[in-house]
C-alpha cells in the first residue's frame, strides 16, 4: 500500500498569511493526488485535483503542485473561512489512502 | 449537480450488524466506481471499500475484510455498505464516494455516524 505523509500536522497562521502544506508519498504517484478541505462536523471537500488543476469554484488563492512523490497545496493569502483541516489522498492505486491531515488555525 | 445521501448510520452493539446506503444522483451512477470512507471521531481519513462500476472489482482495507460487503444496485442509483461483527473500532463517520478521473477523484456524500457500543 502506498503511505502519504503530511506535514506540518498542524500550522498557527495569520488572515494574508501565505502557507505551504506538503505531502509524499512512498513511492510515485505521477499526478495522481488530490487535496481536500474539511470544516467540522462537514463532509470533505475537494479543492484540487490532478496534484494542480482547482476544482471549479475555489477561489485561485488556493494551488497545487508536485508530480512523483511530493507535492504541495498552497494558500497566497489567508482568509478567515480558510481555517480548516487538510488532506492529500493519492488515486494512484488502491487502497487511495490519505495524509494524516494538516490542521491550519487562526495564530 | 452531484448528489450523495446516506442513511443507515444509527446506534449498534458491538457484534451486531448494520446497513449502510447511499442514494446517488445527478450524475450517471453506473459509468462510476464508488467508495466508503470513514472517519473515527477526531481523527483522519481511511478507505473502507470500493467498488467498480459493474461491480466486478470490489476492494476492502484488512479492517474490515470479512465483515463487511460493498454492493451496488445500477438501475436504482444506490451504493451499499453490509457490515456485520461490527466492532468498538468501527465507529465513524462512513461518507459515500464518487471516484472519477484518472487520479481518484472523490466527490463525497455528507456522512452518516455508526457508534458501536454496547
Amino acid at each position: 500500500d502506498i503511505q502519504m505523509t503530511q506535514s506540518p500536522s498542524s500550522l498557527s497562521a495569520s488572515v494574508g498569511d501565505r502557507v505551504t502544506i506538503t505531502c509524499r508519498a512512498s513511492q510515485s504517484i505521477s499526478n495522481y493526488l488530490n487535496w481536500y478541505q474539511q470544516k467540522p462536523g462537514k463532509a470533505p471537500k475537494l479543492l484540487i485535483y490532478d496534484a494542480s488543476s482547482l476544482q471549479s469554484g475555489v477561489p485561485s488563492r488556493f494551488s497545487g503542485s508536485g508530480s512523483g512523490t511530493d507535492f504541495t497545496l498552497t494558500i497566497s493569502s489567508l482568509q478567515p473561512e480558510d481555517f480548516a483541516t487538510y488532506y492529500c489522498q493519492q488515486g494512484y492505486s488502491m487502497p487511495y489512502s490519505f495524509g494524516q491531515g494538516t490542521k491550519l488555525e487562526i495564530k | 449537480e452531484v448528489q450523495l445521501v446516506e442513511s443507515g448510520g444509527g446506534l449498534v452493539k458491538p457484534g451486531g450488524s448494520l446497513r449502510l446506503s447511499c442514494a446517488a444522483s445527478g450524475f450517471i451512477f453506473s459509468n462510476y466506481a464508488m467508495g466508503w470512507v470513514r472517519q473515527a471521531p477526531g481523527k483522519g481519513l481511511e478507505w473502507v471499500s470500493s467498488i467498480s462500476s459493474s461491480s466486478s472489482y470490489l476492494y476492502y482495507a484488512d479492517s474490515v475484510k470479512g465483515r463487511f460487503t460493498i454492493s451496488r444496485d445500477n438501475a436504482k442509483n444506490s451504493l451499499y455498505l453490509q457490515m456485520n461483527s461490527l466492532r468498538d473500532e468501527d465507529t465513524a463517520v462512513y461518507y459515500c464516494a464518487r471516484v472519477a478521473g484518472a487520479a481518484g477523484t472523490l466527490h463525497w456524500g455528507q456522512g452518516t455516524l455508526v457508534t458501536v457500543s454496547s
